[in-house]
């Protein structure tokens, strides 16, 4: 069964900060992964997905990897800004059916 | 675009009552799925329809059921609530399968309070 878990669980930083988020998963059979942004008392909005035949994916500021050999996914923020405060979810898609598995996410705070 | 909308996005449900949730895509996806979400429990599966006229359990299907009515929507119901099933419900959808996996798409969220 996949697991995913993800460090730290709650992050906070100074506004201007460059930051990673992490992602581990212990199947590496993996489709892709995927990484969302939840804000508080809202829906999951899709930030980028990574296929696995890809390393990585960038948006904007941005930039997602994947290390399928090592079950790992980094998530790097480029100049944080207050606006990206929100959880952030990995999650990693296995079979055919689809099904996603989450990570805990990880809690970002930007202070101005 | 709409993507995925979910409704009611809010609902309190007395123990034992009985409520359906609707999920509709106007993506044309094949794909749909109903995942709960708890604090410290994360997001969880409970149903998933892999195309139309299919429906499987996921990984907390236990006092649910749903119906894939078309393409376009899916349901997922409770049938006698328990406090237990208070959570936030999200639909989901994406492309489907044929060799190569699409992202997904979610809903907005229905916020179930079950006293």
């Amino acid at each position: 069964k996949q697991e995913v878990t993800q460090i730290p669980a709650a992050l906070s930083v100074p506004e201007g900060e460059n930051l990673v988020l992490n992602c581990s998963f212990t199947d590496s059979a993996i489709y892709n992964l995927q990484w969302f942004r939840q804000d508080p008392g809202k829906g999951l909005t899709s930030l980028l997905l990574i296929q696995s035949s890809q390393r990585e994916q960038t948006s904007g500021r941005l930039n997602a990897s994947l290390d399928k050999s090592s079950g790992r996914s980094t998530l790097y923020i480029a100049a944080s800004q207050p606006g990206d405060s929100a959880t952030y979810l990995c999650a990693a898609n296995n079979n055919a059916g689809n099904m996603l598995t989450f990570g805990g996410g990880t809690r970002l705070m930007v202070k101005p | 675009n709409a993507g995925v909308t979910q409704t009611p996005k809010f609902q309190v449900l007395k123990t034992g009552q009985s409520m359906t949730l609707q999920c509709a895509q106007d993506m044309n996806h094949n794909s749909m799925y109903w995942y709960r979400q708890d604090p410290g429990m994360g997001l969880r599966l409970i149903y998933y329809s892999a195309s139309e006229g299919t429906t499987d359990k996921g990984e907390v299907p236990n006092g649910y059921n749903v119906s894939r009515l078309n393409k376009r929507e899916f349901s997922l119901r409770l049938e006698s609530a328990a406090p237990s099933q208070t959570s936030v419900y999200f639909c989901a959808s994406t492309r489907g399968t044929g060799g190569f996996v699409y992202g997904y798409t979610f809903g907005s969220g229905t916020r179930l309070t079950v006293v």
